[in-house]
């Protein structure tokens, strides 16, 4: 069955350090791979797609990989603040008819 | 102010109730989705549509209804036939299948 698997639950780590998340998925062949961002109580936020064809994408302290052979995606945040505790998604399109989601990481960025 | 609406905020039901979940575009959005999002867990898809007129059953479409008459509404009923509809409704619009998604803020259903 298809599956989609984000590193852990939770990810702690200090101010100014990077923090990388990880997504892994089974039995897809995504077309493309998006991240967002979810606050509690709140509907999640798009941060980046990136295409099968594609290997990196950056958008300022942001930095997304997809690897197809791995089947694996990273999301990796530079000079991590505060403000970036928050839980984050990846999301997987479905034989292009739908997204399918993670179950997401919950990062908590330490002053 | 473009955006996506979702109305109200949090809704209280009694047990054996219909509830219809409020879902509103102005983006110009073809498609539009339903998810369920419970405590710990990850999103849910229950219903999608991709054009006015026509929607797709997600992977826990049991106990929901939709319907999509207006290409900027697309409103979720919950059944008495949902066993457990107690969760976080979100409701999201992309310009098709497969791109970014844009997300209401949220209903918070609770039924007692």
């Amino acid at each position: 069955s298809q599956k989609i698997e984000q590193n852990s639950e939770a990810l702690n780590i200090q101010e100014g350090k990077t923090a990388t998340l990880t997504c892994n998925y089974t039995n897809y062949s995504p077309a493309y791979l998006q991240w967002y961002r979810q606050d509690p109580g709140r509907g999640p936020v798009f941060l980046l797609l990136i295409r099968e064809n594609e290997k990196e994408k950056r958008k300022e302290r942001l930095k997304v990989t997809f690897d197809t052979t791995l089947k694996q995606s990273l999301f990796h945040i530079t000079a991590s603040q505060p403000a970036d505790s928050a839980t984050y998604l990846c999301a997987l399109d479905r034989n292009n008819n739908d997204m399918r989601f993670g179950a997401g990481t919950r990062l908590t960025v330490k002053p | 102010d473009g955006g996506i609406t979702q109305s109200p905020k949090y809704l209280f039901r009694k047990e054996g109730q219909n509830v219809t979940l409020s879902c509103e575009q102005n983006l110009n959005h073809d498609a539009m989705y339903w998810y369920r999002q419970d405590p710990g867990q990850g999103l849910r898809l229950i219903y999608y549509s991709q054009i006015v007129n026509d929607f797709q059953k997600g992977d826990i479409a049991e106990g929901y209804s939709v319907s999509r008459e207006k290409k900027e509404s697309f409103p979720l009923t919950v059944t008495s036939a949902q066993k457990n509809p107690t969760a976080f409704y979100l409701c999201a619009s992309s310009t098709s299948i497969g791109n970014e998604q844009y997300f209401g803020p949220g209903t918070r259903l609770t039924v007692t």
